[in-house]
């Protein structure tokens, strides 16, 4: 089976700009979970999706949003970019979302705002 | 919410054994021991995961005690391509709202 993949690698934006990343998830599963990476913070849980219903979500503000297909991809979309936005944002996959189901992630997708 | 705690960094020669311990002294009844393991520049990469006693997999150990309150991961005769960011995470139920991965412990395999 494929992996998650994360289009696209490498985003370069400007303040206030915004910006949408895609997440194909491993075929068959209907979970998908979105994470921002920053050196300080670790790895921080945004939101999690399954079966196109937003089912969990973490401590970011309204400007994160996501949504999920019918087919289970799913986007995320940050408005009004901050220079704090910057950040590796991975993508994960599993087939429920149990937490005592392996999630797999993808590579992630590197934004840098200026 | 039970919270972990790893070593920040480890160093190891090539060809020992290497044991990262995590500390999850409010585990719950329910709540799954996992480990991922993370190279720079790519997303994390499940290990191995446990409820209790003891399980192996092709590329690592882990050993839970009776009280569970604590986790210690076994890599066996690391190489340098075992130089990464080891995760342990605690949690149960659904969803991963829960989940905090903190910063890991970075181990670095010495030739």
């Amino acid at each position: 089976k494929a992996g998650v993949t994360q289009t696209p690698r490498y985003l370069i934006k400007t303040r206030g700009q915004q910006v949408t990343l895609s997440c194909s998830p491993i075929s068959g599963h209907r979970s998908v979970s979105w994470y921002q990476q920053t050196p300080g913070q670790g790895l921080q849980f945004l939101f999690e999706y399954f079966s196109e219903t937003q089912r969990n979500k973490g401590n970011f503000p309204g400007r994160f949003s996501g949504r999920q297909f019918s087919n289970s991809r799913s986007e995320m979309n940050v408005s009004t970019l901050e220079l704090g936005d910057s950040a590796l944002y991975l993508c994960a996959s599993s087939d429920t979302g149990d937490v005592n189901q392996p999630q797999h992630f993808g590579d992630g997708t590197r934004l840098s705002i200026l | 919410l039970a919270k972990t705690t790893q070593p920040i960094s480890m160093d190891s020669y090539e060809g020992q054994e290497v044991n990262i311990t995590c500390s999850h002294n409010n585990i719950a009844t329910n709540d799954y021991i996992t480990w991922y393991q993370q190279f720079p520049s790519q997303g994390p990469r499940f290990i191995i995961q446990g409820y209790k006693t003891k399980v192996t997999n092709e590329v690592a150990s882990l050993f839970i005690p009776a009280d569970r309150k604590s986790s210690t991961l076994s890599l066996p005769r690391v190489s340098l391509s075992d130089t990464a960011v080891y995760y342990c995470l605690v949690a149960s139920g659904e969803g991963y709202q829960k989940v905090t991965f903190g910063i890991g412990t970075k181990l670095q395999v010495i030739p």
